[in-house]
């Protein structure tokens, strides 16, 4: 069984489009984040939530949205995509949000590409 | 500024070479290291993991790695490589204080010749 799956695995759309990326886990964490990966193979944080609560949020976009419908789920909401905006998306979850012990677990990736 | 390093960009290697992958950050508390890979077209997989203890960590496939805390590093290594082992490889430092984020380095590129 997958334990964090994202939805679609690539996505091409045009400029200025609204598009969602879902991600899903099975592995009953607290936690989940969204990572962005650009060209040059950098990742860096975008978001995570805890228990349906946005606890960090670098200064990312506010085209930009993380949605929670419950701790399974944490989907990613995008605005007037931009050209910039092409990466992939990785979600990823962990069990407890204090940094401390746990250890964040990743999905497969969602390769977007914007036209 | 806080950061985590990968010096090494694109490291070439023929197999049952040793492997050694130099990762430093710049935090000065206490820090959790990870390290990840991510196989061509696959997600990012967790390698091995320091959180306190013994410095030198094993992992997966072989895969060891030492924390020294006086340099702030925390390389990757093994002994004898394989073709399978082509990768890209991601060191990752969350602070033990604060955001439960992690920090990435840029990333080292693994290719194993046969």
């Amino acid at each position: 069984d997958t334990a964090v799956s994202q939805t679609p695995k690539y996505l091409v759309t045009q400029m200025g489009n609204d598009k969602s990326i879902k991600c899903e886990q099975n592995l009953g964490h607290d936690t989940m984040y969204w990572y962005k990966q650009d060209s040059k193979k950098f990742l860096k944080i975008m978001f995570s939530y805890n228990n349906k609560e946005l606890i960090i949020n670098e200064t990312v976009p506010n085209r930009f949205s993380p949605k929670s419908p419950d701790k399974a789920h944490l989907n990613l909401h995008i605005n007037s995509l931009e050209l910039g905006d092409s990466a992939v998306y990785f979600c990823a979850s962990s069990q407890d949000p204090s940094p401390g012990t746990d250890t964040q677990y990743f999905g497969p990736g969602t390769r977007l590409t914007v036209l | 500024a806080q950061s985590v390093s990968q010096h090494n960009h694109h490291v070439i290697l023929s197999e049952a070479a040793s492997l050694e992958l130099g990762c430093n950050y710049s935090y000065g508390g206490t820090v959790n290291l990870f390290w990840y890979v991510q196989y061509p077209g696959q997600h990012l997989q967790l390698l091995l993991k320091y959180f306190s203890g013994d410095p030198l960590v094993k992992g997966i496939k072989g895969f060891e790695a030492e924390f020294i805390k006086s340099k702030f590093s925390f390389n990757l290594r093994k002994p004898s490589v394989q073709w399978s082992d082509t990768a890209e490889y991601f060191c990752a430092v969350r602070l033990r204080t604060g955001a439960n984020n992690l920090f990435f380095g840029t990333g080292t590129r693994l290719t194993v010749i046969p």
